[in-house]
């Protein structure tokens, strides 16, 4: 069975722009949830989507938005970057609705210059 | 808001050594906690613990919670230096039936020297 698969895995964007990040969770999961890892912040919550909705978000500016497909494909996408968006975004899918664990993603590094 | 607190932040052992890694946790309605380990990208998952004094067991890596004390720990025997990794204490936020917004602890780096 496929794990969590993130795309692109590397990124470099100019301050300013937007960059848009994919992800497709394991076959049969339908909840995708994604993380913003920093050393200085560990591992954050940014939002969880299940059957096209969101369910949950964390405290992150508006600048960051997600959706989720029809087949629970997931897209996060961040507008205006900042140098403080330089980061591994990671993805992670569960079962829902107690599943038996999250399972993550390779992660996307982004860096912004 | 859930607080997840990891301890030690770091730790240097030597192969063949014994280490427990701790995690104490503050979560309204709490249901689960997860461990995981990082090495280089993806955490990987290791555990689930629901039920309070029950140890899961996988080769050299244990793990048990204490519901009373608010607390769980990770145990692996014999470390290897295939074991230096970041490991990470995550417990589930539980409301609205949705079980997947985990909160994390920052995290312990453990680095196995041969």
């Amino acid at each position: 069975k496929a794990g969590v698969t993130q795309t692109p895995r590397y990124l470099i964007k100019t301050r300013g722009q937007q960059v848009t990040l994919s992800c497709s969770p394991i076959s049969g999961h339908r909840s995708v949830s994604w993380y913003q890892q920093t050393p200085g912040q560990g591992l954050q919550f940014l939002f969880e989507y299940f059957s096209e909705t969101q369910r949950n978000k964390g405290n992150f500016p508006g600048r960051f938005s997600g959706r989720q497909f029809s087949n629970s494909r997931s897209e996060m996408n961040v507008s205006t970057l900042e140098l403080g968006d330089s980061a591994l975004y990671l993805c992670a899918s569960s079962l829902d609705p107690r599943g038996m664990g999250v399972f993550f993603g390779q992660g996307t590094r982004l860096t912004v210059v | 808001e859930d607080k997840v607190v990891q301890s030690p932040l770091s730790l240097v052992v030597h192969e063949g050594d014994t280490v427990t890694l701790n995690c104490s946790y503050e979560v309204t309605n709490f249901r689960s906690l997860l461990w995981y380990k990082q090495e280089k990208k993806a955490p990987t998952f290791l555990f689930m613990l629901t039920s309070s004094g029950i140890e899961k067991k996988s080769g050299r890596l244990s793990s048990i919670l204490d519901k009373k004390e608010l607390f769980s720990i990770l145990n692996i025997t014999a470390t290897q230096t295939g074991d230096s990794a970041v490991y990470l204490c995550a417990a589930p936020h539980n409301s609205g039936g949705s079980n997947y917004k985990l909160t994390f602890g920052k995290g312990t780096l453990l680095t196995v020297n041969p």
